[in-house]
């Protein structure tokens, strides 16, 4: 079955800290893999995407992902976390075929700590 | 720019009316979608139209249907409304094809209860 996994439902980082938010994948065929965040009250808006080529991607906001067939991941990084990146953050995954019908994960909530 | 509108963004219903929600787009996006979010569980596809005047199942369709005949309108309708429809649904458009491929432009979203 097609599906995404974000193990963990909150985390807290304090600001200036580093961040990883786990993704974990099962999909039949090639994945093309998103993260979205999502603010409180708004809609998604769209980090970056991996379609092919480097699998390390960067994304708007200092964000970057890094694919990993072998461990079927696409975890989101940044380096230094600031107060505005505290919002819920999504994986999904999709394939060219599939258009805009991407499965999402369960989301990942972040707060940051002054 | 607008990008995606969503009407109402607010609904109490009671159990057993309908209502209509709609989104607007004016991206002369291809495809629109209809998601909704649960705690606990992402976003969920609903149903999703490729064309004026095509519309398609997703994963949770029951309950709902849908109608496409303005490119760039897309409405959800609930004609007898039941609690387990309370949720936040999210309207959603993309281009059709190439490297645009899911990436989805969405609303702000419509905040519905019934009770």
């Amino acid at each position: 079955a097609q599906s995404v996994t974000q193990p963990d439902i909150h985390i807290t980082v304090s600001e200036g800290a580093s961040l990883e938010l786990r993704c974990n994948y099962s999909y039949g065929a090639t994945p093309y893999l998103f993260w979205y965040v999502q603010s409180p009250g708004q809609g998604l808006q769209l980090l970056l995407k991996y379609f092919s080529g480097d699998t390390l991607v960067q994304g708007i906001k200092g964000f970057e992902a890094e694919f990993k067939r072998s461990q079927s991941s696409f975890n989101l990084r940044k380096p230094s976390v600031h107060w505005s990146d505290a919002a819920e953050y999504f994986c999904a995954v999709g394939n060219y075929n599939q258009g805009g019908k991407l499965i999402f994960g369960q989301g990942t909530e972040l707060s940051v700590k002054p | 720019n607008a990008g995606v509108t969503q009407t109402p963004k607010f609904r109490v219903l009671k159990t057993g009316q309908s209502m209509t929600l709609l989104c607007a787009q004016d991206m002369n996006h291809e495809y629109m979608y209809w998601y909704r979010q649960d705690p606990g569980m992402g976003l969920r596809l609903i149903h999703y139209s490729v064309g004026e005047g095509t519309t398609a199942k997703g994963e949770v369709p029951d309950g709902y249907n849908v109608s496409r005949l303005k490119k760039q309108n897309f409405l959800l309708g609930l004609e007898s409304a039941a609690p387990s429809q309370t949720s936040v649904y999210f309207c959603a458009s993309s281009y059709s094809s190439g490297r645009a491929t899911g990436e989805l432009f969405f609303g702000e979203g419509s905040r519905l209860t019934v009770l």
